[in-house]
C-alpha cells in the first residue's frame, strides 16, 4: 500500500543535541512538507519541498535543516538552535499540477527535549 | 498570504445529532481548492472532504457535506447523524491552484460526541 512513513514515533532529545526525524513516502508525490504542531495552534509549516535538491523555508524555519536528495525522503534535522523542539512533527506530500491536490500525512513523531 | 479562520475552538454534539464546523478564509485568487482534515486521538491525518473553488455544486461523502460560499468565502462542515468515532479536532485548509505549493491551515475545531 501507498502511504507516509515517518519515524521513530516517538524522539527523546537532550537539550544541545541535534536530531533527525525520518520521512519516507511511495506516493510518488513531488512535493513534501514538514509541518509542527502544538497544542491551540494548528499547523506550522517548517519546510517544503517541490523537487529533489531544492526546498523552500516555511513559516517557522529557524533552527530547523532539511534535505532532499531523493524523491522519496525528507529528512528534518532539529538543531539545538531551536529553542522550544518539544512538539509533534507531521510530514506530508502531495502532487504538484494535476491530481487529487490534497495532501497525504504519515503518522507523525513525538519530539520531547529532556 | 492567505489566511484560515475557524473561529470555534471547541464544539460538542449530541450523538445522531447533526453539527455544523465554521471556516472562513482570505483570498484574492479564484481558483484554489478547500478541505476539511480530521485528526482523531492518533493524530493521524484524515481527508474528510475537498472542493474545487470552480465547483458550484457543494461537495459530499456520505454523512459529510460542505456549505461553500464562494463570495464570503465560507466553508463549513456538516456531520449529520454524528457517532461516537467523529470526535476529533478538524482542520480547515486551503491550497491555490495557481501557486499550489503550499497550504494554509486554520487552527482547528475540537469536536466532542456526547453519547
Amino acid at each position: 500500500d501507498g502511504g507516509i512513513t515517518q519515524s521513530p514515533k516517538y524522539l527523546f532529545r537532550k537539550e544541545g543535541q541535534n536530531v533527525t526525524l525520518s520521512c519516507e513516502q511511495n506516493l510518488n508525490h513531488d512535493a513534501m512538507y514538514w509541518y509542527r504542531q502544538d497544542p491551540g495552534q494548528g499547523l506550522r509549516l517548517i519546510y517544503y519541498s517541490q523537487i529533489v535538491n531544492d526546498f523552500q523555508k516555511g513559516d517557522i524555519a529557524e533552527g530547523y535543516s532539511v534535505s532532499r536528495e531523493k524523491k522519496e525522503s525528507f529528512p528534518l534535522t532539529v538543531t539545538s538552535a531551536q529553542k522550544n523542539p518539544t512538539a509533534f512533527y507531521l510530514c506530508a506530500s502531495s502532487t504538484l499540477g494535476e491530481g487529487r491536490h490534497e495532501q497525504f500525512f504519515g503518522p507523525g513523531t513525538r519530539l520531547t527535549v529532556l | 498570504a492567505q489566511t484560515v479562520t475557524q473561529s470555534q475552538p471547541e464544539m460538542s454534539v449530541q450523538e445522531a445529532e447533526t453539527v455544523t464546523l465554521s471556516c472562513t478564509y482570505d483570498t484574492s485568487e479564484s481558483d484554489y481548492y478547500l478541505f476539511w482534515y480530521k485528526q482523531p486521538p492518533s493524530r493521524q491525518m484524515i481527508l474528510v472532504i475537498r472542493q474545487e473553488a470552480y465547483k458550484q455544486q457543494n461537495a459530499t461523502e456520505n454523512r459529510f457535506s460542505v456549505n461553500f460560499q464562494k463570495a464570503a468565502k465560507s466553508f463549513s462542515l456538516k456531520i449529520s447523524d454524528s457517532q461516537l468515532g467523529d470526535a476529533a479536532m478538524y482542520f480547515c485548509a486551503y491550497r491555490s491552484y495557481f501557486t499550489g505549493n503550499q497550504f494554509y491551515f486554520g487552527t482547528g475545531t475540537s469536536l466532542t460526541v456526547i453519547p
